[in-house]
């Protein structure tokens, strides 16, 4: 059974830093391409960064670009999201997901996320 | 970037109507569309990929339809577990676009 952790959350003043974790099991971590996506409270999701399989590549939204990073360790199946400069919208539940098994435009597995808080 | 508007952006329904939602891509997306499912509390799941392929366990009465950019997620005989938050995301490039969502609400 796939399972994704994130941990890492909290509450943190503007301009802060935080780092996320997400423990995965389950699955051959190492050959997934990985994604973070947070939802700010009572709102939609929104897609922060994704890294491919071998961390070679990374993508970002515009929102998050030069503040946020994402990266990950093959060899202990985690993935991480290392955020700086934040601010006050930068305020949700951050969700780890992985790609679909056969389509990997999509997410078909999701952690239950990580609180945070950007305030002073 | 690539906007999905989602519509309605909440919809009033009882158990065992036909539930429509839609959503549509600023710019033609082939058929990079999928829809999650995201009930109250807990992480969204996938229900719907490739526009119309039903992820693994998901019921039949959930059907996905393509009509150019115009996208259609359908629940036929809404059961009391299916009100619930429902998003739309394409896939055809980054950044990777949600739709705004629709809440499916309780007549």
């Amino acid at each position: 059974e796939v399972q994704m952790l994130e941990s890492g959350g909290g509450l943190v003043q503007p301009g802060g830093s935080l780092r996320l974790s997400c423990a995965a099991s389950g699955f051959t971590f190492k050959t997934y391409d990985l994604t973070w996506v947070r939802q700010a409270p009572g709102k939609g999701l929104d897609w922060v960064a994704s890294i491919t399989y071998n961390g070679v590549y990374t993508f970002y939204g515009d929102s998050v670009k030069g503040r946020f990073t994402i990266s990950r360790d093959n060899s202990k199946n985690i993935l991480y999201l290392e955020m700086s400069s934040l601010r006050a919208e930068d305020t949700a539940l951050y969700y780890c997901a992985k790609t679909h098994s056969t389509s990997g435009y999509y997410f078909d597995s999701w952690g239950q996320g990580t609180l945070v808080t950007v305030s002073s | 970037d690539i906007q999905m508007t989602q519509s309605p952006s909440s919809v009033s329904a009882s158990i065992g109507d036909r539930v429509t939602i839609t959503c549509r891509a600023s710019r033609p997306i082939n058929d990079y569309l999928a829809w999650y499912q995201q009930r109250p509390g807990e992480a969204p799941k996938l229900l719907i990929f490739d526009v119309s392929a039903l992820h693994s366990g998901v019921p039949s009465r959930f059907s996905g339809s393509k009509s150019g950019t115009d996208f259609t997620l359908t629940i036929t005989g809404l059961q009391p577990e299916d009100f619930a938050a429902y998003y739309c995301q394409h896939g055809i490039t980054f950044p990777r676009t949600f739709g705004g969502g629709t809440r499916v609400e309780m007549k």
